[in-house]
């Protein structure tokens, strides 16, 4: 069946380091990979999408791979700060031809 | 603010009530996306619409159903409402409803079923 991993359910760093999150999935031939951010209790928020053939993009201080013969994507934070503190998703296309979200890393940076 | 609008924001009522959340889209975009997030279950998608037409089914139940009227504004009805309904209910909306698309998300309804 199809499964979407993201690594360890929290995640707490010191501010100003990087952020290294994962997602890995199986049995999904994925064109591009989605990753939103969601604050609690509110909506997730688009960041950044990677198509297969990119292997890396980058906005601002977050940067996005993508090894489709892993199946993995990691997503970094560099400079970390406190308000980069949320539950991060990942988001692929499902066999609904819909997008079928990860169950999110939630990331704490300290002060 | 994403620009899609959720109403109500919360909502409480009982096992076996019946309730209709209300979502409007951005201005613009063609399709509404509507997803149920719990604590168990993380984001579920569960219908879209494009331009009034129901374009794609996830996981949900029968008990659900949706429609997206002519302004675009789409509303969400859940029936014979049991305690694990309870959750966040989100609403998004994308211009061409397409997958690939950004969807812009709402601010949710909060739904607890006592």
């Amino acid at each position: 069946s199809q499964k979407i991993e993201q690594n360890s359910e929290a995640l707490n760093i010191q501010e100003g380091k990087t952020a290294t999150l994962t997602c890995n999935y199986t049995n999904y031939s994925p064109a591009y990979l989605q990753w939103y951010r969601q604050d609690p209790g509110r909506g997730p928020v688009f960041l950044l999408l990677i198509r297969e053939n990119e292997k890396e993009k980058r906005k601002e201080r977050l940067k996005v791979t993508f090894d489709t013969t892993l199946k993995q994507s990691l997503f970094h934070i560099t400079a970390s700060q406190p308000a980069d503190s949320a539950t991060y998703l990942c988001a692929l296309e499902g066999s609904a031809r819909q997008l079928t979200f990860g169950s999110g890393t939630q990331l704490t940076v300290l002060p | 603010d994403s620009g899609v609008t959720q109403t109500p924001k919360h909502l409480i009522t009982a096992t076996g009530q019946r309730v209709t959340l209300r979502c409007s889209p951005r201005s613009g975009d063609l399709s509404v996306y509507w997803y149920q997030q719990s604590l168990d279950q993380g984001l579920q998608f569960l219908i879209q619409y494009y331009n009034g037409e129901e374009r794609a089914k996830g996981n949900i139940l029968e008990r659900f159903s949706a429609q997206q009227f002519p302004d675009l504004h789409s509303e969400l009805n859940l029936s014979s409402l049991e305690l694990g309904d309870s959750a966040l209910y989100f609403c998004a909306s994308s211009v061409g409803g397409v997958p690939e698309e950004t969807q812009y998300f709402g601010p949710g309804t909060r739904l607890l079923v006592l």
